[in-house]
């Protein structure tokens, strides 16, 4: 079985400011891993995914996620953040043999001016 | 441009009406998706399809139905909608031949809020 946790429903920060949201997941191997962006009524879009390789890995609109095996992590961070980057956030697995993704409970990410 | 569509984007309708959510991609993946998200609640896959005339139910059990008669074409039905069925159904699709090259990168369509009065 899989799962995948986001710590934290809301998150805060101001304009400027460092952005981490938080992702943790269970899986018997190490599984394909996802964040996506939501705006208000729309859809899902792909910020970026971690396969193989590099376990730092770089997206779109300056975000980047580390996948950290030890930790059953894939943290979110985007070192300044801007109003634009208000939005939901959910972290997603993909598991061997899984027919789909399954996605966390997702982060609402409220950017202060 | 390749995309994904759904419509309608609001449906608001009585109790007891059939109603069919439309989602169609012009990407030519073969596999394509129903979830169900309701208000600050994470996706749940509600129908699966890994091509043409092969359709599954998803992990959450859902009154609804689905069919896969060409590629790009994946509509959902409620024979009698109630309000529990009041949500967000949102559309995706992949191709593991692709661009996700394997790893089952989904995309997403923008969602049909329906509200069943």
């Amino acid at each position: 079985a899989q799962s995948v946790t986001q710590l934290g429903s809301h998150v805060s920060v101001s304009e400027g400011a460092l952005v981490l949201l938080r992702c943790n997941y269970s899986s018997s191997v190490p599984p394909y891993l996802f964040w996506y962006v939501q705006y208000p009524n729309q859809g899902l879009q792909l910020l970026l995914k971690y396969t193989t390789g590099a376990t730092l890995v770089k997206g779109i609109n300056g975000f980047e996620a580390e996948f950290k095996k030890s930790e059953t992590s894939f943290h979110l961070t985007k070192p300044s953040a801007h109003m634009s980057d208000a939005a939901e956030y959910f972290c997603a697995v993909k598991g061997p043999g899984r027919r789909a993704l399954t996605f966390g409970s997702g982060t609402r990410l409220q950017v202060q001016p | 441009e390749a995309d994904i569509y759904q419509t309608p984007r609001y449906l608001v309708i009585g109790t007891g009406k059939k109603i069919t959510l439309e989602c169609s991609q012009t990407m030519g993946h073969d596999k394509m998706y129903w979830y169900q998200q309701d208000p600050g609640m994470e996706l749940h896959l509600i129908h699966y399809s890994y091509g043409v005339n092969s359709t599954e139910k998803g992990d959450l059990s859902s009154e609804s139905t689905v069919s896969r008669i060409r590629t790009e074409h994946f509509p959902l039905t409620l024979e009698s909608a109630r309000p529990s069925h009041t949500s967000q159904y949102l559309c995706a699709s992949s191709d593991p031949k692709g661009a996700g090259g394997g790893y089952n990168e989904q995309f997403f369509g923008p969602g049909t809020r329906l509200t069943v009065l």
